[in-house]
């Protein structure tokens, strides 16, 4: 079965220092890939898809995330982030289906 | 822009209660699903619907069930709340003609069953 691993819970890190936010999705055939941000008492809002085409994908709020199929990887980064980053983040996957599969979502704690 | 709205932000009900969580979009999209949020667990589909009256289970569906009489809203119901039923709740839509599975989210509604 398809799944979405999301290794890290919890991400904290000080303003203006860059992230990482890490995504491995099980599967051998073509996939499309996303990273939703949920804010404080908000619903989910879509950052950046991957459908095919070039491997790095930028997003909305200066995020960007890198399709990589041979490690079955679409890590999220930033290269500085602000205190209005703060929120928790989820990878979906889906493959050819109306479905989205989650992964638990990772908090990210921007201190000043 | 979608809009995707859900009748209440913060519900309470008490145990044994029947719950209405109710769900419209207004972008005529055929499909609409409905999420709950736990701590630890991500989203876990609950129920879909590929169209007006039409819908089929998804991982979680035992204590739930759902109506869509019409398009752009889809319903929720949990037949006799429980305490375990207590989490967020989130609604989505999709237009089935788009080749990327896209979905758009509602603001969620709270569920405190006590």
């Amino acid at each position: 079965a398809q799944s979405v691993t999301q290794l890290d819970s919890q991400v904290p890190v000080f303003e203006e220092a860059p992230v990482e936010l890490r995504c491995n999705y099980s599967s051998s055939v073509s996939v499309y890939l996303f990273w939703y941000v949920q804010y404080p008492n908000q619903g989910l809002q879509l950052l950046l898809k991957y459908l095919s085409g070039s491997t790095l994908v930028k997003g909305i709020n200066g995020f960007e995330a890198e399709f990589n199929k041979s490690q079955t990887s679409f890590h999220l980064r930033k290269p500085s982030v602000h205190i209005s980053d703060t929120a928790e983040y989820f990878c979906a996957a889906s493959r050819d289906t109306d479905k989205l599969i989650f992964g638990t979502g990772t908090r990210l704690q921007v201190f000043p | 822009d979608v809009k995707v709205t859900q009748s209440s932000r913060y519900l309470v009900k008490r145990t044994g209660e029947k719950v209405f969580l109710e769900c419209v979009q207004d972008m005529d999209h055929e499909n609409m699903f409905w999420y709950r949020q736990d701590p630890g667990l991500g989203l876990r589909l609950i129920y879909f619907s590929y169209d007006v009256k039409m819908k089929e289970k998804g991982d979680i569906p035992e204590g739930y069930s759902v109506s869509r009489e019409k398009k752009e809203r889809f319903s929720l119901i949990l037949e006799s709340a429980s305490t375990n039923q207590t989490s967020m709740y989130l609604c989505a839509s999709r237009d089935m003609g788009t080749p990327n599975n896209e979905q758009f989210f509602g603001p969620g509604t709270r569920l405190t069953v006590l």
